[in-house]
């Protein structure tokens, strides 16, 4: 496609749900990340793929959370057990390489509302 | 945690103005990011510069970088309504293949 894409783009869920949030980078692009960006507040990273494998998921605040992208392309973050307090903006972007000297694309982002 | 604190928090002016937006951050850097974003919602990426660079330009916009202060600044000259927006520093970290965001700096130009 044109660009990063993200679905939903929003998301109401009920406290204690599961739910997947999907990213479609640009073709061709290896690097992903994923970030959550709560109101007033810039990015915060969560994790970073090279092809398949997580190179950094330092970021992932606790074993809720879950990110995989099995074919290299597109990724799905996976939150268990949701609480109000995940409730943020969750961007996905993507780069042709990995490591950052390149810019990065990023996505419309899905917003996750936890009730 | 956030690398990049950008200041001031808020800024308005008039059309036609300029705008100049600072970042700082803590550790060495390969290159440091600006980034907008409208509303809420994706960023867009505006402009890089490399740590053995000292100045930018790309069209209004002209980023300065002093790594001795782990400092950067993005003027936006001539500036317009449409500019209004969240502007973004990012930093990859020396080691790191992340990009580091600050808590941004919200532009409000009048017209």
């Amino acid at each position: 496609g044109a660009g990063v894409s993200q679905t939903p783009s929003n998301k109401v869920t009920e406290k204690g749900k599961y739910v997947e949030l999907r990213c479609d980078p640009i073709s061709g692009h290896t690097a992903l990340y994923w970030y959550r960006q709560s109101l007033g507040q810039g990015p915060e990273f969560l994790i970073y793929f090279q092809g398949t494998g997580a190179a950094d998921d330092s970021g992932l605040p606790n074993d809720r959370f879950f990110a995989v992208r099995p074919e290299g392309s597109v990724s799905t973050l996976k939150i268990q057990r949701t609480e109000r307090g995940d409730s943020a903006m969750y961007l996905c972007a993507s780069s042709l390489i990995g490591g950052l000297n390149t810019e990065a694309f990023f996505g419309q982002g899905t917003r996750l509302t936890v009730v | 945690s956030q690398q990049g604190e950008e200041d001031p928090q808020a800024l308005s002016i008039q059309e036609g103005e300029n705008a100049t937006m600072n970042c700082s951050y803590k550790t060495s850097i390969n290159n440091l990011q600006w980034y907008r974003q409208n509303s809420g919602r994706g960023l867009v990426h505006l402009i890089l510069i490399r740590s053995n660079e000292r100045e930018k330009h790309s069209g209004r916009l002209r980023v300065t970088l002093d790594t001795s202060k782990k400092s950067s600044s993005l003027l936006i000259t001539a500036s317009r309504a449409a500019d209004t927006a969240s502007y973004f520093c990012a930093t990859d970290g020396y080691y790191g293949n992340k990009l580091v965001f600050g808590a941004g700096t919200i532009l409000r130009v009048k017209s």
